[in-house]
C-alpha cells in the first residue's frame, strides 16, 4: 500500500506565477489535511477536505488560496500570484474514516518563490 | 477548539542521556495526543498516540508518553538518547469526535556525542 504521494517535491515559481500542489491519499483514506512549515516554524493547519467537500478552511488565508479534493484524482493546494513569503514546505496528510484520528503524511512540497 | 504547547524549541542532550520533550494540550473534549517526529527534508512520521485506556503509551524507537488528564499534560520520553533520535517532534491533539488535529510549534533535539 503506497504512502501518501505529493509532486511535485521541489516548485520554483517567479513573483506573480501560480502554483499547484498535488496530494494523493493512501487508498482508501477519505480525509485529507494540508499544512503549511515556514521555515524555523512548526506547523500550520491549514485546510481539511473529504471527497468534494470542504470541511475545515480556518487555517487558509482569505485570498489567493483555494484547495479541491475532487470526487476523482488527488487533492489540489492551488496559490495564485505567489509572493516570497509562500515560498515554505507544504504537507499533505490523510487519513481514513474511524481511524482514531491518525494521519499520514507525504514526504512535502518545497516551494521556492523566487 | 484544541491547542497544543510545547515547551522548548531547542532541546540538547548527550548520547545516553534522558530525553524529556514537553507538551502541554488544551481541548475542550476528551482529546486524542500524538507525537510526531520529522526528519530533514523529509515528512513526519508518528512516533506514537494516546486515544483511549492505558496511560503510558509506547511507540517505536524505545519512546514514551504518559497522558496526564490533571496537568493536561503529554511528555514524551526516551530512557537513553541516540544519536539517530536528532530530529524535529511536534506534539499533536484532536478531539475524539473528528479529525480536526492542531500541532505544536516543535522541539528540536539535538544528540551530543
Amino acid at each position: 500500500n503506497a504512502g501518501v504521494m505529493q509532486n511535485p517535491r521541489h516548485l520554483v515559481r517567479r513573483r506573480g506565477q501560480e502554483a499547484r500542489l498535488r496530494c494523493s491519499p493512501m487508498k482508501g483514506h477519505s480525509h485529507v489535511y494540508w499544512y503549511r512549515q515556514l521555515p524555523e516554524e512548526g506547523l500550520k493547519f491549514m485546510v481539511y477536505l473529504q471527497k468534494e467537500n470542504i470541511i475545515d478552511e480556518s487555517g487558509m488565508p482569505k485570498e489567493r488560496f483555494s484547495a479541491e479534493f475532487p470526487k476523482e484524482g488527488p487533492s489540489i493546494l492551488r496559490i495564485q500570484q505567489v509572493v516570497r513569503g509562500d515560498s515554505a514546505a507544504y504537507f499533505c496528510a490523510s487519513s481514513p474514516r474511524d481511524s482514531y484520528n491518525e494521519q499520514f503524511f507525504g514526504p512535502g512540497t518545497r516551494l521556492t518563490v523566487l | 477548539a484544541q491547542s497544543v504547547t510545547q515547551l522548548g524549541s531547542h532541546v540538547s542532550v548527550s548520547e545516553g542521556a534522558l530525553v524529556l520533550l514537553r507538551c502541554n494540550y488544551s481541548s475542550s473534549v476528551p482529546p486524542y495526543l500524538f507525537w510526531y517526529v520529522q526528519y530533514p527534508n523529509q515528512g513526519l512520521q508518528l512516533l506514537l498516540k494516546y486515544t483511549t485506556g492505558a496511560t503510558l503509551v509506547k511507540g517505536i524507537n524505545g519512546f514514551e508518553a504518559e497522558f496526564k488528564k490533571s496537568e493536561t499534560s503529554f511528555h514524551l520520553t526516551k530512557p537513553s538518547a541516540h544519536m539517530s533520535d536528532a530530529a524535529e517532534y511536534f506534539c499533536a491533539v484532536s478531539p475524539y469526535n473528528n479529525n480536526d488535529m492542531r500541532f505544536g510549534a516543535g522541539t528540536r533535539l539535538t544528540v551530543k556525542p
